[in-house]
C-alpha cells in the first residue's frame, strides 16, 4: 500500500514569494492533517480536514496561509506571501477515523516538504 | 501544551534493549498512549499504542503502569537504524482530538 505522498520534498524561495505544497493521502483515509515542524521541535497542527471540510483550522495563520482539499482526497497548502519565519518542514498526515473500526485514527505521515525562505 | 513529559535524550548500545520512559500523570480514562518516532529527514512513523494493557508488535513493546500515569516503550534489540526522536502522545482514540507532539526523546544507538 502506498503511503502519504508529498511534493515537492524541498523548496527554496525568496521572501514575499508564494509557495504551494501538495499532499496525496493514503487511499480511503477520510481525515487529512497539515503540520508545521520547526527545527528541534515536534510537529504542530495547522489544519485538519474531515473529507473536504476543514474541521479545525484554529492554528492556521489565515492572513497568509490557505488550504484546500477538493473532492476530499488530495490537498494543497499555500503560503502567500512567504516570510523568513515560515522556513520549516511541512508535514501531511492522513488517517481513517470512525467508530467501530479497529485500528482507526492512527495517523500516517508523509516525508514532508522542507521550505527555506531566503 | 503537551500532556506528556519525556527525557530530552538517551543513549543505548547497539543490540541492547532501549527503554524510553514517558510520564502522563494527567491522562484521562478514555485516552490512549501512542508512540511515534521520527528518523532524520522523514515524517513521524507510528510505532504502537495502548490503553491499559501491555502491548507488543513487531517493532516494540509498550508497558503501561497500573495507574496509567506513565509508560515505557521498549525496543528489545536496538539497532543503529533505531536512532530517532521518539514521541509519546496521549489522546482519545477514534476522535478528532488534536494530536499534540512534545519535543520527544532523541535516542542515539551507539555501535
Amino acid at each position: 500500500e502506498a503511503g502519504v505522498v508529498q511534493s515537492p520534498r524541498y523548496k527554496i524561495i525568496e521572501k514575499k514569494q508564494p509557495v504551494a505544497f501538495w499532499c496525496n493521502p493514503i487511499s480511503g483515509h477520510n481525515t487529512l492533517y497539515w503540520y508545521l515542524q520547526n527545527l528541534g521541535q515536534g510537529p504542530e497542527l495547522l489544519i485538519r480536514y474531515e473529507n473536504e471540510e476543514a474541521v479545525d483550522d484554529s492554528q492556521l495563520p489565515k492572513d497568509r496561509f490557505s488550504a484546500e482539499r477538493l473532492k476530499g482526497v488530495d490537498s494543497t497548502l499555500k503560503i502567500q506571501p512567504a516570510e523568513l519565519g515560515d522556513s520549516a518542514v511541512y508535514l501531511c498526515a492522513s488517517s481513517l477515523v470512525g467508530t467501530g473500526v479497529a485500528g482507526t485514527d492512527t495517523q500516517y505521515f508523509g516525508p514532508g516538504t522542507r521550505l527555506t525562505v531566503l | 501544551d503537551a500532556k506528556t513529559t519525556q527525557p530530552p535524550s538517551m543513549d543505548c548500545a547497539e543490540g541492547r534493549a532501549a527503554n524510553l520512559p514517558c510520564n502522563h500523570s494527567t491522562i484521562s480514562g478514555n485516552e490512549y498512549v501512542y508512540w511515534y518516532r521520527q528518523i532524520h529527514s522523514q515524517g513521524p512513523q507510528y510505532i504502537i499504542h495502548g490503553l491499559k494493557n501491555n502491548e507488543t508488535n513487531e517493532m516494540a513493546s509498550l508497558i503501561i503502569t497500573e495507574d496509567r500515569k506513565s509508560s515505557t516503550l521498549i525496543l528489545p534489540h536496538a539497532t543503529l537504524r533505531d536512532t530517532a526522536v521518539y514521541y509519546c502522545i496521549v489522546r482519545v482514540k477514534t476522535s478528532y482530538d488534536k494530536v499534540i507532539f512534545g519535543p520527544g526523546t532523541s535516542l542515539s544507538v551507539i555501535p
